[in-house]
């Protein structure tokens, strides 16, 4: 069975300060990773995924993760926050299966 | 249309009452997935239908819940005598291809309120 754990229900950051959320995943075959944003009342907007070519992914709106696979994570960075990032972060693996996901983070971001 | 739509985007129902929720997806995209997201979680799969045919439905949670797409297009997510329990928002996401690395792209949500 795949799943996923995100480290912190909420973070908070200053307005250009780095964003760091953490997702830690467990599969037992070589998974496909995804990280979805959800602002309020929308649906989730993919930001990026790794599906096993390079592990340093880019994604929109300045946001990149790294595949670790000996670590089994997938973090979520951005070097700089703005106001516009604050919204839910959902981390998500899947691989012959349907979409897991994680419970999300809450990223707030301080002016 | 440019994105999933869904309908209504919220309804209130009496404990014991039906309801129907709609789907319309991206046009052409083949694979439709169904989505119950309770408060303070993430999305947790139901069920994923690959043009009219049901693949898979086994995040069901009972008999009460039951999803059809006749023609491959539209979808709707029907629940049989209403449970607070089924208070959440439900997502439908629509997806152009059938590997499970392909994005997947999520309507607004219908909050569904149990009373």
């Amino acid at each position: 069975a795949q799943s996923v754990t995100q480290l912190g229900s909420h973070v908070s950051v200053s307005e250009g300060a780095l964003v760091l959320l953490r997702c830690n995943y467990s599969s037992s075959v070589p998974p496909y990773l995804f990280w979805y944003v959800q602002y309020p009342n929308q649906g989730l907007q993919l930001l990026l995924k790794y599906t096993s070519a390079a592990t340093l992914v880019k994604g929109i709106n300045g946001f990149e993760a790294e595949f670790k696979k000996s670590e089994t994570s997938f973090h979520l960075t951005k070097p700089s926050a703005h106001m516009s990032d604050a919204a839910e972060y959902f981390c998500a693996v899947s691989r012959n299966t349907p979409l897991v996901f994680g419970k999300g983070t809450r990223l707030s971001v301080i002016a | 249309g440019a994105g999933v739509s869904q309908s209504p985007r919220y309804k209130v129902a009496k404990r014991g009452q039906d309801v129907a929720l709609r789907c319309d997806p991206i046009s052409g995209h083949v694979s439709l997935f169904w989505y119950q997201q309770a408060l303070g979680q993430g999305p947790e799969f139901l069920t994923y239908f690959q043009n009219e045919a049901q693949l898979d439905k086994s995040g069901l949670p009972s008999d009460r819940f039951f999803a059809e797409r006749p023609e491959g297009s539209v979808s709707t997510l029907k629940i049989q005598r209403t449970q607070q329990e089924d208070s959440a928002v439900y997502l439908c996401a629509s997806q152009q291809g059938r590997g499970d690395y392909n994005e997947q792209f999520f309507g607004p949500g219908t909050r569904l309120t149990v009373l």
